[in-house]
């Protein structure tokens, strides 16, 4: 029940596409929901997050999309560029706040 | 300091040594998560502190680790009698309060052979 489970694995897209990574989770106390992005030798980033009272959230070219019914939620990279190419980790948090639950990552590719 | 930091940063330890992996936090910040990356993996939850509460310890996989933070400073995650399975990169994250941002290290690449 504290899964995520990330899809794709990994995402090839053309400089000035849309790329759409997707997640599921089960636990419904979950309260909290971000995305990380991760570049290789780094740790994790805190890209954008929302709250499950909220359906969608934007922050540039990064929006986040939430269906609570469905118990999914998305990320959307418009104008990908080449330099977004990374790992994208989403994630849930416990209501005690004790731990983010991972996905297992997106491995996004940008080509130029 | 400016943020998160970890050493050391490579770690290479013969199967069966202990070791010890540092994290020092950002200044202030209560909160303080240890998690595991296996190559390729997403990450996976072992030991979280906050203040002077009891740290939940329900991520660690086997008695063999254990972490220590004294206050709100430095924290310690010792691996003892190493395994090849332990080998990962092991990543210190911490936040002002639970329910806020976390901010990760660069993380300990720990290779046991």
């Amino acid at each position: 029940q504290q899964q995520v489970k990330q899809s794709p694995q990994s995402l090839i897209v053309q400089k000035g596409g849309i790329s759409i990574i997707n997640c599921a989770y089960e636990n419904t106390a979950f309260d909290y929901f971000p995305w990380y992005q991760q570049f290789p030798g780094k740790g994790p980033a805190l890209l954008i997050a929302i709250r499950p009272d909220v359906s969608e959230k934007k922050e540039g070219r990064f929006t986040i999309s939430f269906n609570k019914s469905a118990k999914q939620f998305s990320l959307h990279i418009m104008d990908s560029q080449p330099g977004d190419s990374a790992t994208y980790f989403c994630a849930a948090r416990n209501p005690s706040g004790s731990r983010l639950t991972f996905g297992e990552g997106t491995q996004l590719t940008v080509n130029p | 300091g400016a943020g998160v930091s970890q050493s050391p940063s490579n770690k290479v330890t013969e199967k069966g040594k202990d070791v010890e992996l540092r994290c020092d936090p950002i200044s202030g910040h209560t909160a303080l998560y240890w998690y595991r990356q296996r190559l390729g993996q997403g990450l996976e939850f072992l030991i979280y502190f906050q203040g002077n509460s009891a740290p939940d310890k329900s991520g660690l996989p086997s008695d063999r680790f254990s972490a220590e933070r004294t206050g709100e400073s430095v924290s310690t995650l010792t691996i003892q009698r190493t395994q090849q399975e332990d080998s990962a990169v092991y990543l210190c994250a911490s936040s002002l309060a639970w329910e806020t941002e976390a901010f990760f290290g660069q993380g300990t690449r720990l290779t046991v052979v």
